[in-house]
């Protein structure tokens, strides 16, 4: 089975740019999380989603934004590109149910802004 | 205090000892806990989940919990150099495993 596929894996982007990052879930997942890695913060959760709509939300700017296909790819969005920016992001795809099962993160997009 | 915290490292011990990686977290709703590898420039990878306290074994892992504790940790026996990379412990609060807290990795070398 194909793990979760993120691209592009590497990204140069200006001050004030906006960015699009995309992210394939493994087949028949229907839920996908995002998540940033900077040195200083740490991994934080930004949002997840399933079947088209936006469950939870992390503590970050409006700037930052995502959605969700139909087949249930999803994009993020951030706009307004700030230095601080620059991170790894991550995705993560997980079957959606009662019961829980572990998050299986991607490769990642590695962000720069200059 | 952070939500999620360990012991940031350097951690180093000999080939074939036993590394204890150790974890705290505040939040005492949290229901699930996770391990993850991370190598150099590489995503991090799941090693370990539980849920219930106790210990629970897988190979060369064990992740041991203690919820009236609020503290989870991670065994690796017979460390081996392949070992050496940052340990991500995460932390459910909603019982949702995709939403986790991170606590900021505890790297440890494993040295021939």
């Amino acid at each position: 089975k194909a793990g979760v596929t993120q691209t592009p894996r590497y990204l140069i982007k200006t001050r004030g740019q906006q960015v699009t990052l995309s992210c394939s879930p493994i087949s028949g997942h229907r839920s996908v999380s995002w998540y940033q890695q900077t040195p200083g913060q740490g991994l934080q959760f930004l949002f997840e989603y399933f079947s088209e709509t936006q469950r939870n939300k992390g503590n970050f700017p409006g700037r930052f934004s995502g959605r969700q296909f139909s087949n249930s790819r999803s994009e993020m969005n951030v706009s307004t590109l700030e230095l601080g920016d620059s991170a790894l992001y991550l995705c993560a795809s997980s079957p959606f149910g009662a019961s829980e099962t572990p998050l299986h993160f991607g490769n990642g997009t590695r962000l720069t802004v200059t | 205090q952070k939500e999620v915290e360990q012991n940031s490292g350097p951690l180093s011990v000999p080939e074939g000892a036993i590394a204890s990686l150790n974890c705290t977290y505040s939040d005492r709703g949290s229901q699930s806990f996770f391990w993850y590898r991370q190598y150099s420039g590489k995503s991090p990878e799941l090693i370990m989940f539980i849920y219930s306290n106790g210990d629970k074994e897988d190979g060369r892992f064990t992740a041991q919990l203690n919820k009236a504790s609020q503290y989870v940790s991670l065994l690796i026996r017979d460390s081996q150099p392949s070992d050496s990379a940052t340990y991500l412990c995460a932390v459910s609060r909603s019982g949702s495993a995709r939403q986790l807290t991170f606590g900021s990795g505890t790297q440890l070398t494993v040295l021939p």
